[in-house]
Formats: structure tokens, sequence, C-alpha cells
């Protein structure tokens, strides 16, 4: 049971260029989440999915997109990345609404130059 | 204004020194509160859950007020071990969490 993994670890991008960050879970969590982290402002939601094949907006979705068209895996996609989404990008899962915990994988640096 | 604010710290304490951290939200409609715990270059993990009568997990208590929209941590006999930055979050409809900038603590031998 690896829980919430993230790939890749590390990774340099130039401006404009494109990647996808993939975020895999076997717990059979309904909900998944992507969030950024920058110093001095905590995680901000990027975007989330309530369910297989379902996706939605958080707080910060401009500049990605997402898919979630297996359970176990939820994609966020730089079309065209910028210096601003430099940042350290972390995914979770939660099992459904309300209090259940939310796990996180062990997160993607971005530095985009 | 941020919706979570927290005292950035670094709070620096003693081993067995008590020491409080606070968290304001500026949403009345939050519904779930949460202490998480992150470690330098790692993921953040939940700490304990915060319910409105107050709870407590060995030497970590939580509690909320939400008439003055603030939320607590206090722990007692701090370890070395403790040391860590302390997330305040805040949910409103079951998917928009917002966290806090967090709050350092280092604590010394």
């Amino acid at each position: 049971n690896a829980g919430v993994t993230q790939t890749p670890k590390f990774r340099v991008l130039k401006t404009g260029q494109s990647m996808t960050l993939l975020c895999a879970q076997d717990m059979n969590h309904e909900y998944m989440y992507w969030y950024r982290q920058d110093p001095g402002m905590g995680l901000r939601l990027i975007h989330y999915s309530v369910g297989e094949g379902t996706t939605a907006k958080g707080e910060v979705p401009d500049g990605y997109n997402v898919s979630r068209l297996k359970k176990q895996n939820f994609l966020l996609g730089l079309e065209s990345a910028a210096p601003s989404q430099t940042s350290v990008y972390f995914c979770a899962s939660r099992k459904g609404a309300g209090t259940d915990t939310q796990y996180f994988g062990p997160g993607t640096r971005l530095t985009v130059l | 204004r941020k919706e979570v604010e927290q005292d950035p710290g670094p709070f620096n304490v003693p081993e067995g020194a008590t020491v409080a951290f606070n968290c304001t939200y500026s949403n009345s409609a939050s519904q779930s509160f949460f202490w998480y715990r992150q470690d330098c270059r790692k993921e953040p993990k939940l700490l304990m859950s915060v319910y409105s009568s107050g709870n407590e997990d060995g030497r970590f208590t939580a509690q909320l007020n939400r008439a003055s929209q603030y939320i607590s941590l206090l722990i007692r006999d701090s370890k070395l071990s403790d040391s860590a930055t302390y997330l305040c979050v805040v949910t409103y409809n079951n998917n928009d969490m917002r966290f806090g900038a967090g709050t350092r603590l280092t604590v010394k031998p």
C-alpha cells in the first residue's frame, strides 16, 4: 500500500514548455486534489475531483488543466509554463466528503526558468 | 486579508515547554477545522481534527471558538520531535479547504 505517489519529484522547465504531473493513489479514494505551496502563502487548491471522470476548479485554476480518466490517477497539466508557476505541487486524496483525512503525496518541486 | 491567518513564528522553545498557536478564519460558513503538521520539505500530515467541544490527543489540545472564528493548538511538554510547521486548515463546502501559511516551531534541547 503505497498511499499517494507523485511523479516526477523534481522538474525544471523553460518558459512556454508543457508538462504533466501524475498523481496516483491505491486507497480507492473518491476525492483527489492538486495544491500548490508557495512561501508565505500556504497551500492553495488548483483543481479537484470528486470521482472518476469529474473535475472542478479550485482557488487558483488558471494556467492548469486536469483529468481523472481512472479513479486512481489524477493528472495536472501545464500547457505553457510560466515562471509564476514555480512552486511545490502536492496531490492529495480522501475517501469521501466530511471530516475524512486528506492524504498527501510527497510533492513535486517545479522550477520554470 | 487572508482567509486563514496564522502567526508565522518562528516559535523557539526549550524542551518541556508549553506552546500555543492561534489561527483565525474569516468565513463564518466554515464547517470543518483541522491542524496539520508539515516537516521541512515533506508533505503535510493530519495532526488532529478540531471539534466545537475541544479535543485532546496526548500532549496536544485543540480548541475552536466559532463566535470569534478562532482555532488554537496547545502543545504541552514539547519534544524535539515536535519541531515542524503547523498548518491551520478550514473547510467550507466539503472540498474547499483553505490552509493557513503555517506556524514554525523549533524545540531546542
